[in-house]
């Protein structure tokens, strides 16, 4: 049973510029959910997408959009970059309308923006 | 709106020295409370789901309890591997199924 891979791990970009970063859910589940995390913080919900529909979404603007795929897989797209961005992006796959088994994450990507 | 309140920030310990972490929560109807384990550059790891007051979880040195208002997670005679954060997080019944509430984190280190 493979778990959550992202891409890339890290990455450096320009304020200003758009950034892709990729996903593929662990075998098995249906939702996906993005997460930011900054230095120092806990996670913080970006948004949640099932059948290739967002469903549910956190504080973040509009310049933060995704994506998901028949597979599964996910990506989240960040639009016109600022220095505040600068983060760990998580993503955690689900099985929907179960929570037992938790949300198995990925190890996550680094962004940093100069 | 779902809030997670996690003490202490941070916590050292000596090998074999047992403590505890809070995490106090306020959500509209709980449909989980989830503990993590997250290591540095890396993604949290699951540990436990508890549901509703009195339940307790156990996972070798590890023990997760539940009350109305507040989780605890007992760490029993730790080992320099049981060093990481420990992230809670929470899930309100309206929330959507991908939504958690995490609170800022215990980051524990266990000393030889």
């Amino acid at each position: 049973e493979t778990g959550v891979t992202q891409s890339p791990t890290h990455l450096i970009k320009t304020r200003g510029q758009q950034v892709t970063l990729r996903c593929s859910s662990q075998s098995g589940h249906n939702t996906v959910s993005w997460y930011q995390q900054a230095l120092g913080q806990g996670p913080q919900f970006i948004f949640q997408y099932y059948r290739e529909e967002e469903n549910g979404r956190g504080n973040f603007p509009p310049r933060f959009s995704g994506l998901q795929f028949p597979n599964y897989s996910s990506e989240l797209n960040v639009n016109a970059l600022e220095l505040d961005d600068s983060a760990l992006y998580l993503c955690a796959s689900s099985l929907a309308m179960v929570t037992g088994d938790g949300y198995t994450f990925g190890s996550g990507t680094r962004l940093t923006v100069v | 709106e779902d809030q997670v309140t996690q003490s202490p920030e941070a916590l050292r310990l000596q090998e074999g020295e047992s403590s505890s972490l809070n995490c106090s929560y306020t959500v509209s109807g709980l449909r989980g409370l989830f503990w993590y384990r997250q290591d540095p550059g890396k993604g949290p790891e699951f540990l436990f789901t508890l549901y509703s007051a009195g339940e307790e979880k156990e996972k070798e040195r590890l023990k997760a309890t539940l009350t109305k208002k507040e989780s605890f997670l007992h760490i029993t005679a730790p080992k320099p591997e049981d060093s990481a954060t420990y992230l809670c997080a929470v899930q309100g019944r309206t929330d959507s199924w991908g939504k958690l509430q995490f609170g800022a984190g215990t980051q524990v280190v266990v000393t030889p």
